[in-house]
């Protein structure tokens, strides 16, 4: 069974960091992209980011690059979102997706990140 | 950016009525290398997270009821659930996967 663990959310001040991580199993890890999709609450879903099998390639939706970083463990079988200089509008529930090369296709059951004073 | 507009913003359909739902990309998702259409739905129902129903415009994936039609081309995208069950109460999502940046709808939400 395909399994996607997030951890690591709560709440933090603004500026501050976090983050994130999700553990995989059921699946060859090293055979799919990984994803990170948010959803604010009352809002729709946002892409977030994502990195390829072997971490050659990540890519950031405009508003995360410079604060947040993506990274893999292949040998732990593992994601990772670090987020710095988080922000009020950074909220959301964080999703951890494998991804059939862009293709969303599997999804965890998210970890709600808050921001706020 | 692809720019992924949904409409409507949400419906309400009756039970074993035919739901519609419409998604159009700000520019073309059909690659010219291999002719298939890089565009995916989602079904997001409360309380849980999202699930895949269709990729590559109209590819089921296994499990998803065919009552779940995914139809068009190019720039222009319809998600038909044929026959409205109790159970398809959400909001639905289409996605590009055609390249970075990764782009949603804004989501319909479909009532009974």
């Amino acid at each position: 069974e395909v399994q996607l663990v997030e951890s690591g959310g709560g709440l933090v001040q603004p500026g501050g960091s976090l983050r994130l991580s999700c553990a995989v199993s059921g699946f060859t890890f090293t055979s799919y992209w990984m994803h990170w999709v948010r959803q604010a609450p009352g809002k729709g879903l946002e892409w977030v980011a994502n990195i390829n099998q072997d971490v050659s390639e990540q890519y950031y939706m405009d508003s995360v690059k410079g604060r947040f970083t993506i990274s893999r463990d292949n040998a732990k079988n593992s994601l990772f979102l670090q987020m710095n200089s988080l922000r009020v509008d950074d909220t959301a529930v964080y999703y951890c997706v494998r991804g059939e090369g862009f293709i969303a296709n599997y999804w965890g059951k998210g970890a709600l990140v808050t921001v706020s004073s | 950016d692809i720019v992924m507009t949904q409409s409507p913003d949400s419906l309400a359909v009756s039970l074993g009525e035919r739901a519609t739902i419409n998604c159009k990309s700000s520019q073309s998702v059909l690659s010219k290398s291999n002719n298939k259409d890089y565009l995916a739905w989602h079904q997001h129902k409360p309380g849980q997270p999202p699930k895949l129903l269709i990729s590559w415009g109209s590819t089921r994936e296994s499990g998803v009821p065919d009552r779940f039609t995914g139809s068009g081309s190019g720039t222009d995208f319809t998600l038909t659930i044929s026959s409205l069950q109790a159970e398809d109460v959400a909001v639905y999502y289409c996605q590009q996967h055609y390249g970075a940046p990764i782009t949603f709808g804004g989501g319909t939400k479909v009532e009974i």
